[in-house]
């Protein structure tokens, strides 16, 4: 069945510098990549997110890169924050029914 | 955005009992909800997707007839837990689509079940 896998598991960087999770999927049909980033005990809040006809897309210090050949997606934070520290889950969207399957989560640490 | 609840946040039950809980989309009309579960430190896993008017669509392992789905209006869905165990406590969450707003899927507040 369809698959998303997600690297890092875990990530720690320093207040300031730039964060990359990165997901690879399986099912070539999907056409929309979101991510989400989850605080403990919260629902899953949109970030950013891109679909399979455009390559690259950037809304202030979050970035979203597709590679459809390659089947990867990439989450790119700059200029780090301590309030960046949360799950952060890629998905793409495939499926008769169009369902959305997440990949395992990056545990973003953020220190000041 | 478009707004989805749910109801209640958090419920604890015995095991043996039955428990439901209510997704709501609220300012749009939503065909098709959908129904996932998270267990701590884990990734959020599809359990059905509910169509308005059909029977639901279970993944792979999800029985059906312990986790009922009912979506019998537009704007409601309903996951029924039957003789809910243990194993079954987890932070449920429901997601919906507004089809006339691109791919993107609204995720209700979650629903956290104790089963005692």
């Amino acid at each position: 069945g369809e698959n998303v896998e997600q690297h890092p598991s875990t990530l720690s960087v320093q207040e300031g510098d730039s964060a990359v999770i990165k997901c690879t999927y399986s099912d070539s049909a999907s056409n929309y990549f979101p991510w989400y980033k989850q605080e403990l005990g919260k629902r899953p809040q949109l970030i950013i997110d891109i679909r399979s006809n455009v390559g690259e897309k950037k809304d202030q210090r979050i970035a979203v890169t597709l590679n459809k050949t390659a089947k990867h997606f990439s989450l790119h934070i700059t200029e780090t924050q301590p309030e960046d520290s949360a799950v952060y889950f890629c998905a793409s969207l495939g499926g008769g029914y169009n369902k959305l399957i997440f990949g395992a989560g990056t545990r973003l640490a953020v220190h000041p | 955005g478009a707004v989805v609840s749910q109801h209640p946040s958090w419920v604890i039950c015995k095991s043996g009992t039955s428990v439901k809980i209510e997704c709501r989309s609220l300012d749009f009309q939503a065909t098709t909800m959908f129904w996932y579960r998270q267990f701590p430190k884990q990734s959020l896993m599809l359990m059905a997707t509910s169509n308005e008017g059909s029977k639901a669509t279970y993944e792979q392992g999800v029985e059906k007839d312990k986790f009922l789905i009912n979506h019998a209006s537009l704007t409601l869905s309903t996951l029924t837990v039957t003789s809910a165990h243990p194993e079954d406590s987890s932070f449920y969450i429901c997601s919906a689509r507004d089809p006339g707003i691109s791919y993107e899927q609204y995720f209700g507040p979650g629903t956290r079940l104790t089963v005692t």
